[in-house]
């Protein structure tokens, strides 16, 4: 596709399930991140990939959040035991490089409720 | 840590009114900043950029210039129109073991009435 593509566009779950979140970038890019943006505010860093490596996981919150990119292509965001405070919009995006030097491109996000 | 605060919103304008939205940055180094917008419906996209002091970044009529000595970085544009209605963010990247990551600020809700 012509943009960053994430699925399910909207999940609900109960507490304490696992969840895992999709993200096909912009073929060719090989960095890609996953921020978090919960209700009136703006997006929170979350994790950093350059090819299949994670060159930055800072921003993950805790040991429940872990993220993939195995073919350094698509990439897996997998949240366990979901809490209801992860309620909120997991953005994806992807660049050519890294986002200091070259624009990282957004999807429109999953929109994860926890019940 | 690095940090970004935008002017509190929402801001509601009348076509063809002058625009300002404030934002100010907390960063070691010499960041990057930019601004992003979200139209309704749709993902994040950059609308324009500057990468060392004094840049001024340019883009469909709003400008921005990198102001080092009062650390800001605020969006005008002299005439908004209808189509501006969206949410602007302004984000850095602040370099070196941060290459990757941008940090926002918490978002400015624009609304443009006839």
């Amino acid at each position: 596709g012509a943009g960053v593509s994430q699925t399910p566009s909207n999940k609900v779950t109960e507490k304490g399930k696992y969840v895992e979140l999709r993200c096909d970038p912009i073929s060719g890019h090989t960095a890609l991140y996953w921020y978090r943006q919960s209700l009136g505010q703006g997006p929170e860093f979350l994790i950093y990939f350059q090819g299949t490596g994670a060159a930055d996981d800072s921003g993950l919150p805790n040991d429940r959040f872990f993220a993939v990119r195995p073919e350094g292509s698509v990439s897996t965001l997998k949240i366990q035991r979901t809490e209801r405070g992860d309620s909120a919009v997991y953005l994806c995006a992807s660049s050519p490089q890294g986002a200091g030097r070259t624009e990282a491109f957004f999807g429109q996000g999953t929109r994860l409720t926890v019940v | 840590g690095d940090s970004v605060t935008q002017m509190e919103g929402p801001v509601t304008l009348s076509e063809e009114a002058f625009l300002t939205i404030n934002c100010t940055y907390t960063a070691t180094g010499y960041p990057s900043l930019f601004w992003y917008v979200q139209y309704p419906g749709e993902g994040l996209q950059l609308l324009l950029k500057a990468t060392k002091a004094d840049d001024k970044g340019s883009n469909k009529g709003f400008e921005a210039t990198y102001r080092k000595e009062t650390t800001s970085f605020h969006l005008e544009k002299g005439s908004v129109q209808v189509s501006d209605s969206a949410v602007y963010f302004c984000a850095l990247n602040a370099g070196g073991t941060s290459y990757g990551k941008l940090t926002f600020g918490q978002g400015t809700i624009l609304t443009v009435h006839p």
